[in-house]
C-alpha cells in the first residue's frame, strides 16, 4: 500500500487550462502539503494543511487552489495554466505540524506537469 | 530569510571513493534532515540530527550537526552506485515549515 499517493503521474496540457492533482495519504497523519520542484530540482513548500485547516500558503499565484475535504485528501487546482508552472509538483504529509524539534515528511512520488 | 546552501553542487565518483557534501546556513536550526530522492521518486528521510555536535551513523553514511547548529555534513565511505541520486538536506524555519536547500545530485560510477 502506497503510503502517499498522487495521481495523474504526468500531466501534459496547453496554457490557458485547467488541472487538478488529487493526493491521498492512508498514514493518519494530520498534515499534508504541496511542494513544487523546478527544473533545478529546487524544492519549495507551497501549501499546508492541518485538519483540513490551511496553516501555510506560501506567495503563490492565487491561480492556484488548494482543497482539503478530509485530512486524508489534499487537491491542487491550478487555473489558466502558464508556461511558468510546469514543473514536478509532489504533495506530502507529516504526523504534526512541525515544530522546533523534528517532524518526518513523506512523499508522493510527485506530478511532473507540462504546459505547452 | 532561513536559506539552506548546499555543495557540490553535482557530484561525479567511481564506485569505491569516498565523498562529503556540506550543508550551509547563516542561521542556527534546532535541527537538520537529510533527504535522499531517486528520479522519478519523491524524497526519503534518511537521517534528523537534533544536538549540536551530533553524529550518526548509517551503514557507510555519517551525518554529523555542526557545534553551533548552522551546518551539517553527510560523508559516505565506499560510496556504491546505489548511492546515486539527490540528497537534500532540510530544516524547520520559522512558521512551522520544512525548507530544502537546493541539493547535491550525486553519480556514482560503476
Amino acid at each position: 500500500d502506497t503510503a502517499v499517493s498522487q495521481t495523474p503521474k504526468y500531466l501534459v496540457t496547453q496554457m490557458g487550462n485547467d488541472k487538478s492533482i488529487k493526493c491521498e495519504q492512508n498514514l493518519g497523519h494530520d498534515t499534508m502539503y504541496w511542494y513544487k520542484q523546478d527544473s533545478k530540482k529546487f524544492l519549495k513548500i507551497m501549501f499546508s494543511y492541518n485538519n483540513k485547516e490551511l496553516i501555510i500558503n506560501e506567495t503563490v499565484p492565487n491561480r492556484f487552489s488548494p482543497k482539503s475535504p478530509d485530512k486524508a485528501h489534499l487537491n491542487l487546482h491550478i487555473n489558466s495554466l502558464e508556461l511558468g508552472d510546469s514543473a514536478v509538483y509532489f504533495c506530502a504529509s507529516s504526523q504534526e505540524i512541525p515544530t522546533a524539534t523534528n517532524e518526518k515528511l513523506f512523499f508522493g512520488s510527485g506530478t511532473q506537469l507540462s504546459v505547452l | 530569510t532561513q536559506l539552506l546552501e548546499q555543495s557540490p553542487q553535482f557530484l561525479s565518483i567511481q564506485e569505491g571513493e569516498n565523498l562529503t557534501v556540506y550543508c550551509n546556513s547563516s542561521s542556527v536550526f534546532s535541527s537538520l534532515q537529510w533527504y535522499r530522492q531517486e528520479p522519478g521518486e519523491g524524497p526519503v528521510l534518511l537521517v534528523t540530527v537534533v544536538t549540536g555536535g551530533e553524529v550518526k551513523k548509517l551503514k557507510r553514511l555519517t551525518f554529523q550537526f555542526g557545534d553551533a547548529r548552522k551546518d551539517s555534513s553527510l560523508h559516505i565511505t565506499a560510496a556504491q552506485p546505489g548511492d546515486t541520486g539527490l540528497y537534500l538536506c532540510a530544516g524547520i524555519a520559522g512558521g512551522f515549515k520544512t525548507i530544502f536547500g537546493a541539493g547535491t545530485r550525486l553519480f556514482v560510477k560503476a
